[in-house]
């Protein structure tokens, strides 16, 4: 079936320093690439996003590259806040039979220390 | 209210109980999905409804019944569950066609005694 590795599972950084996570993903087919943050006692929010047409794309502070070939994303934190902490998922998803079919990553654990 | 609610956010059952959880979405999509969320495991799908048919059952077991009366609620009925259902249990919905962000709720944190 679809699987996504996601890497580190835990990250920390001092405030102000790069954030970088990683993912693989195996089906061929996915063509949309969300990334959510996930806070303590809160579902999952969508922060970015990219479509696979796409190699990069930046918002603010975050910014998401694929790379379609090695299939291959990364999501990357520029100077972190202590609010950046948080539980980080990728995803890897595709249109199937009537629905978004997303596998998701294990998860990055991210802590900024002030 | 706006997104996705869930209710309770909180449940603690016997094991012979019988027990509901609620989701409805403020936000105009006609697809929603029911995850479980365990430490140190991936999302896992349970259900997915898609224009109000059950277009997808992920092997979940039949303690687990879902529930969509209409394209805003969504519900999961529990009967006899094991403690290993014990997780936090997220709906979530989206555009059905087309590649689309779901938009989740803030999940029910279920713990079964």
């Amino acid at each position: 079936g679809e699987n996504v590795e996601q890497h580190p599972s835990t990250l920390s950084v001092q405030e102000g320093d790069s954030a970088v996570i990683k993912c693989t993903y195996s089906d061929s087919a996915s063509n949309y690439f969300p990334w959510y943050k996930q806070e303590l006692g809160k579902g999952p929010q969508l922060i970015i996003d990219i479509r696979s047409n796409v190699g990069e794309k930046k918002d603010q502070r975050i910014a998401v590259t694929l790379n379609k070939t090695a299939k291959h994303f990364s999501l990357h934190i520029t100077e972190t806040q202590p609010e950046d902490s948080a539980v980080y998922f990728c995803a890897a998803s595709r249109y199937s039979g009537g629905y978004q079919k997303v596998t998701f990553g294990i998860g990055t654990k991210l802590q900024v220390i002030p | 209210e706006t997104g996705v609610t869930q209710t309770p956010r909180h449940l603690v059952m016997g094991m012979t109980n019988k027990k509901s959880l609620k989701c409805e979405q403020h936000l105009g999509h006609n697809a929603m999905y029911w995850y479980k969320q365990s430490a140190k495991k991936p999302l896992e799908l349970m259900f997915v409804y898609s224009l109000e048919e059950r277009v997808e059952n992920n092997s979940v077991p039949s303690r687990f019944s879902p529930e969509c009366p209409n394209s805003s609620h969504l519900f999961l009925h529990l009967h006899t569950l094991q403690p290993e259902d014990s997780a936090l249990y997220l709906c979530a919905s989206s555009q059905a066609s087309g590649s689309y962000e779901q938009y989740f709720g803030p999940g029910t944190r279920l713990t079964v005694t």
